[in-house]
This record gives structure tokens, sequence and C-alpha cells, in this order.
């Protein structure tokens, strides 16, 4: 059974600091991977996927990602954070023959003027 | 485009009464999933549908929760004789046959509350 563990509840960091959130899964299949952030009283929003290719995938807000498949892992960077960048991160796997996704227990992101 | 909708966006209830929530998923996808997120549990698959076809109902946590979808488009979420430990915020996505695998689109959610 696929699942994700995000190491860190919490990450506090300075603006223009940069910063890894930490995400490793497990899987016996094919992996397809996700990075969701959520803006406080908002859904979740796309930061970006890993499906197959390149190992090392942008996505918005000038976030990207490494898979590294030894070491099962899908840690999401960004080398210089705003305040605006404070919310709640999730990584997820795509789980079961249907698609549903299967989240880690998500990391907050604090960034502190 | 619009996005996936759901309503209402705030909904508190008594235990014991049942509640529906809704969802508007974006205009020609075929999939639609319910989550819910929880403090003690994070987010949660509860079901899923595709197309015309039987629901995936694996995630569901109790037979008091069911879920139909009219039509291949709105969404339905129905808990019956509610408990506080239902309260969360109940999120559903959508995805289009044609989006690369998985790739899911989030309505903002409806926050429950059982008193």
């Amino acid at each position: 059974a696929q699942s994700v563990t995000q190491l860190d509840s919490q990450v506090p960091v300075f603006e223009e600091a940069p910063v890894e959130l930490r995400c490793n899964y497990s899987s016996s299949v094919s992996v397809y991977l996700f990075w969701y952030v959520q803006y406080p009283n908002q859904g979740l929003q796309l930061l970006l996927k890993y499906l197959s290719g390149s190992t090392l995938v942008k996505g918005i807000n000038g976030f990207e990602a490494e898979f590294n498949k030894s070491q099962t892992s899908f840690h999401l960077r960004k080398p210089s954070v705003h305040i605006s960048d404070t919310a709640e991160y999730f990584c997820a796997v795509r789980g079961g023959s249907q698609g549903n996704l299967i989240f880690g227990k998500g990391t907050k992101l604090s960034v502190k003027p | 485009g619009a996005g996936v909708s759901q309503s209402p966006s705030n909904k508190v209830t008594e235990k014991g009464k049942d509640v529906e929530l809704r969802c508007d998923p974006i205009s020609g996808h075929t999939a639609l999933y319910w989550y819910r997120q929880s403090l003690g549990q994070g987010l949660e698959f509860l079901i899923y549908f595709q197309g015309n076809s039987a629901p995936d109902k694996s995630g569901l946590p109790s037979d008091r929760f069911s879920a139909e979808r009219t039509g291949g488009s709105v969404s339905t979420l129905t808990i019956q004789r509610t408990q506080q430990e239902d309260s969360a915020v109940y999120l559903c996505a959508s995805a289009g046959a044609s989006a690369p695998s998985g790739e899911q689109y989030f309505g903002p959610g409806t926050r429950l509350t059982v008193t």
C-alpha cells in the first residue's frame, strides 16, 4: 500500500531564506507524486507534479521538487521565500486503481519578516 | 473557466441530524472525488465517481455516509445521524479524462461543525 510521510509538521523560516519541505513515500507501483498548497480557509492548489521523465520538476510560485527513487523522496524547495508563501503544504501520491490521492499530514510553512 | 464549487461553505448542525453537502465539478470532468480533512486524521479519501460507473466507496468511514452523483455532474455527500467526530472540512475534487494522470482540481471545501 502507498503512504506518504512529511517529516516536519511546522517549518518557520525568515523571508528571503531558502526552504526545503521534506516528503518520503512508499509505493510498490509506478509513482505519481504531487505537492499541493493550502492557504488559510481555502482549498488545495496544485504546486507541481511528477508523472515521469525529468526528476527535477518546476512548479508555480518558484517552487521545485526533485524525485529521488533510491531515497523514495520528493522534497519541495524554494530558494527564496516570501511572506505570501505562508501556508500548509501537502505531499501526495496517487494511490489505488481509481487515482485517489494519499496525502501526508502536511507541513505548515511560516515565513517571518 | 469556473472551478470546482461547493456548498454550503459552512454548516453547523446538531448531533443526530442529517446533512447534505454539494459539489459542482468542473464542466466536462468525468472523475469526482470526496475527501475529508480533519485535525486528527489529516486528508482522507472518501469516495470516487467515474462517469456512470459504480462508485468506489472504499474510503467511507461508516454506513452513515453516502454519496450520489446525478447525471455524471453534481454530487451530494450525505451524512446521516451526524456525530461530533464528523466535524471536519469536506473537500471535493474533479479530474478530466484528458488531464495528466491523477491531476485533481479541488473546491474550497465545506466546513462541517457538529455540536
